[in-house]
């Protein structure tokens, strides 16, 4: 059963360009989470994913967008890259159920590591 | 809004003994509760859940009680190994600010020396 993958491992990047980050969720999985882990931090949440519509958005400037697609598999996407934005990129699934969703846990890949010169 | 303290690392134990790290939050609702760890190089793992007053989650010889009245959900363990090394997050969710989004405390990093 695979877990959450993510895409590429690392990544290094200079001021003004822009990324694609890419995962995809465990098996059975339909909700997709992103999170920006500074280093020495705890995750700070970008946005989440589910039926192919962002659900709740963090406080985060637009230049971060993402997608998901059918398959539930998502992107992250930066543009104007800013040497601030070098983390690690953590992305979370999860199963959207009815009811008390708030206390479903989260899988977690092993992130992207970004690195901005 | 909604926030978790915990208490700042790193936290050097030997071998076999007791870990307690502190969690306290702060939210406008009734949150679930979460404790993860990150080892070197990997991405989080969930370790344990509570998701009412007086819960108690429990997973791998760790424990945590959730606890309304001083808002607290501290990370306890009997007696630790040197493989329990590693960064260990308290988290919450809370169905009043949306329910999806998780916050995290800044991490507690934990050395155990044998």
């Amino acid at each position: 059963d695979a877990g959450v993958t993510q895409s590429p491992t690392h990544l290094i990047k200079t001021r003004g360009q822009q990324v694609t980050l890419r995962c995809s969720p465990k098996s059975g999985h339909d909700t997709v989470s992103w999170y920006q882990q500074a280093l020495g931090q705890g995750p700070q949440f970008i946005f989440q994913y589910y039926e192919e519509e962002e659900r709740q958005r963090g406080n985060f400037p637009d230049r971060f967008s993402g997608h998901q697609f059918p398959n539930y598999s998502s992107e992250l996407n930066v543009n104007a890259l800013l040497l601030g934005d070098s983390a690690l990129y953590l992305c979370a699934s999860s199963l959207s159920g009815q009811g008390a969703y708030s206390n479903q846990p989260q899988h977690f890949g092993d992130g992207t590591r970004l690195s901005i010169l | 809004g909604d926030s978790v303290t915990q208490m700042e690392g790193p936290v050097t134990l030997s071998e076999e003994a007791f870990l307690t790290i502190n969690c306290t939050y702060t939210a406008t609702g009734y949150p679930s509760l979460f404790w993860y760890v990150q080892y070197p190089g990997e991405g989080l793992q969930l370790l344990l859940k509570a998701t009412k007053a007086d819960d108690k989650g429990s997973n791998k010889g760790f424990e945590a009680t959730y606890r309304k009245e001083t808002t607290s959900f501290h990370l306890e363990k009997g007696s630790v190994q040197v493989s329990d090394s590693a960064v260990y997050f308290c988290a919450l969710s809370d169905i009043n600010t949306g329910g999806f989004k998780t916050i995290f405390g800044a991490g507690t990093r934990l050395f155990v020396k044998a």
